[in-house]
Formats: structure tokens, C-alpha cells, sequence
């Protein structure tokens, strides 16, 4: 089954413990991103990555890391979280093209909350 | 950055009443993108359109792409319970880089 995931699911941590959550991808997908999601301010993307080896900062970039080693994955990266990054975390993929817009397929959704 | 303004943000109607949701932009753009998304999922496509003036339809769900391509409108005709949801619009910023841009949404309840 094609499918984005994302562990975990759930999360709960304190201000300062570095944290990883993960993404993977079966469909052979060139562009691979992160998201946020709060209430008012909808879908904000971190990060993104056409490709393997290459990544590029989204809107919200501060306090985040990714990187992007083997194609199907895209591990984000919290080296000292906060209370502000306590949030909704979508995972996402898609074929990429220069000048084409395709679908793009999320993952479950990780709920943190950084106390 | 919020490029994409969307409008209402609530909307809470019976079933069987028609809608329009609105996305709208001061920036033009080659394509736009409409997602649903219901509680504790993430957002599934449901159309992208590319061209001025383009009217899509999907069952009772009409989209259509303004003719300068800064806004769109999606109309439910008929609503059910199961269009209940969380409607984005989205547009991929391609100058140099390439971003995707959500609306902040439409949060949808039908009521039976």
C-alpha cells in the first residue's frame, strides 16, 4: 500500500531533550516535506527536500533540522524543543518536476507537546 | 508569509444547503490546490487546477480557478455530513525555490 509514515504518533517531552521524528515513504518520491499545523495559522512547511541530499528551509524553519540521506526518508530533527514548538507535525510527498504542481500524500500527522 | 486568504473560516450549516468557499491572493500563481482534511488525519487531495477560468467538478464539489489566477472558489451543492471537514487551498511558490503555501482553511460542519 502506498503510504507516507511518521513515528511516533504521539509524543510528550521536556524543554531541551533532542527528539527525531521520523518519515518514510514507499512510492519513490522525489519531494518530501514537513509541516506544522496550528489553530489560525494553518499548514506552515519547515522544511523541504527535492531530492536526495538536497534540502531547503520552508516559513518556519527556526529550531528545526532535517536531512535527507536515502530517498524514502526524511527524518525531522528538534535539538533542544520548546514550548513553542509544542504542535500538529505532517510528514508529506510527491513526484517532483520543475514547473509541474502534483499531489502531495501526508503522513499521519505526530502531536508534541514539549512542556 | 500568508499569501493565501481564505474565507469563512467557521461555517456551520444544515443538510442540504449549498456553500462557497473562497481562497484569494494578490499573487498569481500556475496552479492551485484544493485538500480536505477530517480530524485526525492528514490533508487528501481533492483537485488542482491550472488554468484561468478552469471550472473542475467532483460529484458536488465544483472548483473553479479565477481568470488572473489569484483565487479560487470551492461551491458544495447539497451538503452532507460527509463533507464535514477542514478545507485548504494550496499553491507551490516556484520562483527560486519551491515552497508550498497553505491557506489557513475553511472549517466545514454539516449538521444532519
Amino acid at each position: 500500500e502506498a503510504q507516507v509514515t511518521q513515528n511516533p504518533r504521539y509524543l510528550i517531552t521536556v524543554t531541551g531533550k533532542k527528539l527525531t521524528v521520523t518519515c518514510s515513504q514507499n512510492m519513490n518520491h522525489e519531494y518530501m516535506s514537513w509541516y506544522r499545523q496550528d489553530p489560525g495559522l494553518g499548514l506552515r512547511q519547515i522544511y523541504y527536500s527535492m531530492n536526495v541530499e538536497v534540502t531547503d528551509k520552508g516559513d518556519v524553519p527556526e529550531g528545526y533540522k532535517v536531512s535527507r540521506k536515502e530517498k524514502r526518508n526524511f527524518p525531522l530533527i528538534l535539538e533542544s524543543p520548546s514550548p513553542n514548538q509544542t504542535s500538529l507535525y505532517f510528514c508529506a510527498s510527491s513526484h517532483h518536476q520543475q514547473g509541474r504542481t502534483y499531489e502531495q500524500y501526508f503522513g499521519p500527522g505526530t502531536r508534541l507537546t514539549v512542556t | 508569509t500568508q499569501l493565501l486568504e481564505q474565507s469563512p473560516q467557521f461555517l456551520s450549516i444544515q443538510e442540504g444547503e449549498n456553500l462557497t468557499v473562497y481562497c484569494n491572493s494578490s499573487s498569481v500563481f500556475s496552479s492551485l490546490q484544493w485538500y480536505r482534511q477530517e480530524p485526525g488525519e492528514g490533508p487528501v487531495l481533492l483537485v488542482t487546477v491550472v488554468t484561468g477560468g478552469e471550472v473542475k467538478k467532483l460529484k458536488r464539489l465544483t472548483f473553479q480557478f479565477g481568470d488572473a489566477r489569484k483565487d479560487s472558489s470551492l461551491h458544495i451543492t447539497a451538503a452532507q455530513p460527509g463533507d464535514t471537514g477542514l478545507y485548504l487551498c494550496a499553491v507551490a511558490v516556484t520562483s527560486g525555490t519551491y515552497k508550498y503555501i497553505f491557506g489557513t482553511g475553511t472549517r466545514l460542519k454539516v449538521l444532519a
